[in-house]
């Protein structure tokens, strides 16, 4: 089983829909989560962190569920611009910090 | 100018030669790391370092080395290139951490595409 799993899509949804990704990690003791945005052949960027409270940024909301060790992102409204790879990102430090990718969920918003 | 540069950006080699990418940060972070992306498998951790004298292995440093040169500067280096290193490569920084300890942003180079013939 990997560390991080994301279903890689693609999505593909209508302007103006909205669009949930979940994230799926196995070790209990992962810390920190993130959600990362990287558009095609660019590099990784962050979009947000995760906290536990959940948390909103606009037209994003992303929440944490530790006992089911998952977490959302959600996308209202999309845009045009929100076309991307979204990517899970988890970090623990169990004998040395670690941080684990998931392989990416890529959304394709369409006019 | 970008904070985490990368050179070259685009490289095409032959199997059996050496390459060396390069990484050079002005964000005055400690922590910096090399990633390789594949299709599906999302970003892999070849290499990392915590400081110029500590220098740790990924998950998939097989094949590859290091060189913290200083804190701004780390280098990945292929000492001999084969095909399936094709792949796309990150160098990221990250700094020491945050109060909380926990909520660290990685930032990441714009990437070399290497290409093994």
């Amino acid at each position: 089983r990997k560390e991080v799993e994301q279903d890689p899509g693609p999505f593909n949804v209508p302007e103006g829909a909205t669009v949930a990704f979940n994230c799926t990690y196995s070790n209990s003791a992962s810390q920190s989560f993130f959600w990362y945005r990287q558009d095609c052949r660019k590099e990784p960027k962050l979009l947000m962190s995760v906290y536990s409270s959940g948390n909103e940024d606009g037209r994003f909301t992303a929440q944490l569920n530790r006992a089911s060790q998952y977490i959302s992102l959600l996308i209202r409204d999309s845009k045009l611009s929100d076309s991307a790879t979204y990517l899970c990102v988890v970090t623990l430090n169990t004998g040395g910090f670690k941080t684990i990718f998931g392989a990416g969920t890529r959304l394709f918003v369409k006019a | 100018d970008a904070d985490v540069t990368q050179t070259p950006r685009n490289r095409i080699t032959k199997t059996g030669k050496r390459i060396m990418l390069e990484c050079s940060q002005t964000k005055g972070h400690d922590r910096m790391y090399w990633y390789r992306q594949d299709p599906g498998l999302g970003l892999r951790l070849i290499y990392y370092s915590f400081d110029v004298k500590d220098i740790n292995k990924g998950e998939i440093s097989d094949g590859y080395s290091v060189s913290r040169q200083a804190q701004a500067k780390f280098s990945l280096s292929l000492e001999s290139a084969i095909p399936n290193q094709t792949a796309l490569y990150f160098c990221a920084t990250m700094s020491r951490g945050s109060g909380r300890g926990s909520y660290n942003e990685q930032f990441f180079g714009p990437g070399t595409r290497l290409t093994v013939l």
